[in-house]
């Protein structure tokens, strides 16, 4: 029971690289999450997706792109990095029962993306 | 709008001690309330939830009563153990969004032996 998988855990990039951060689940999810989280400012919402060839802007989307175009993987993207970027990403994935309610995420284990 | 005010941390205890972490919220409509929990090196856990006024949550020895008139969640424990160690989120969901989470910045609780 994998729950939520993200690739690769740890990536060092020069400034103007490009890489693509993968997320995936197997809990058939529909909704999925990319956060990024930096010290003293708690998790801040990038983009998110509430189903399958849908994306959305969250928070702080500048310098990112995502897709989604299975239900299991959500994809972020950069498409040139800045030493800005440099912070720890996290992918959730959530369900709405029947009632649309939520009772929490799943989260990965994370990425730790340095850029120099 | 929505928000989650968490006490600043470090929040460092000796095992064994009381443990509370406050926690405050805005919100319209009804929100639910979540408490999460992040070890080190690891992803954000759901620790414990609760979704209407005067429920309280639990797991592990952590309970937080939903209060409605105070609008706060404070996690609390009776007797922390060093295993407890980590940082600790306090989240909301709004009644007007029907999967967004909000963040609290989180706390890092610090147990020594």
């Amino acid at each position: 029971n994998a729950g939520v998988t993200q690739t690769p855990k740890f990536r060092v990039l020069k400034t103007g690289q490009s890489m693509t951060l993968l997320c995936a689940q197997d809990m058939n999810h529909e909704y999925m999450y990319w956060y990024r989280q930096d010290p003293g400012m708690g998790l801040r919402l990038i983009h998110y997706s509430v189903g399958e060839g849908t994306t959305a802007k969250g928070e702080v989307p500048d310098g990112y792109n995502v897709s989604r175009l299975k239900k299991q993987n959500f994809l972020l993207g950069l498409e040139s990095a800045a030493p800005s970027q440099t912070s720890v990403y996290f992918c959730a994935s959530s369900y709405a029962s029947q009632q649309g309610l939520h009772y929490g995420y799943t989260f990965g284990s994370g990425t730790r993306l340095t850029v120099v | 709008g929505n928000s989650v005010t968490q006490m600043e941390g470090p929040v460092t205890l000796s095992e064994e001690a009381f443990l509370t972490i406050n926690c405050t919220y805005t919100a319209t409509g009804y929100p639910s309330l979540f408490w999460y929990v992040q070890y080190p090196g690891e992803g954000l856990q759901l620790l414990l939830k609760a979704t209407k006024a005067d429920d309280k949550g639990s797991n592990k020895g952590f309970e937080a009563t939903y209060r409605k008139e105070t609008t706060s969640f404070h996690l609390e424990k009776g007797s922390v153990q060093v295993s407890d160690s980590a940082v600790y989120f306090c989240a909301l969901r709004a009644g007007d969004s029907n999967y967004q989470l909000i963040w609290g910045a989180g706390t890092k609780l610090i147990i020594k032996p």
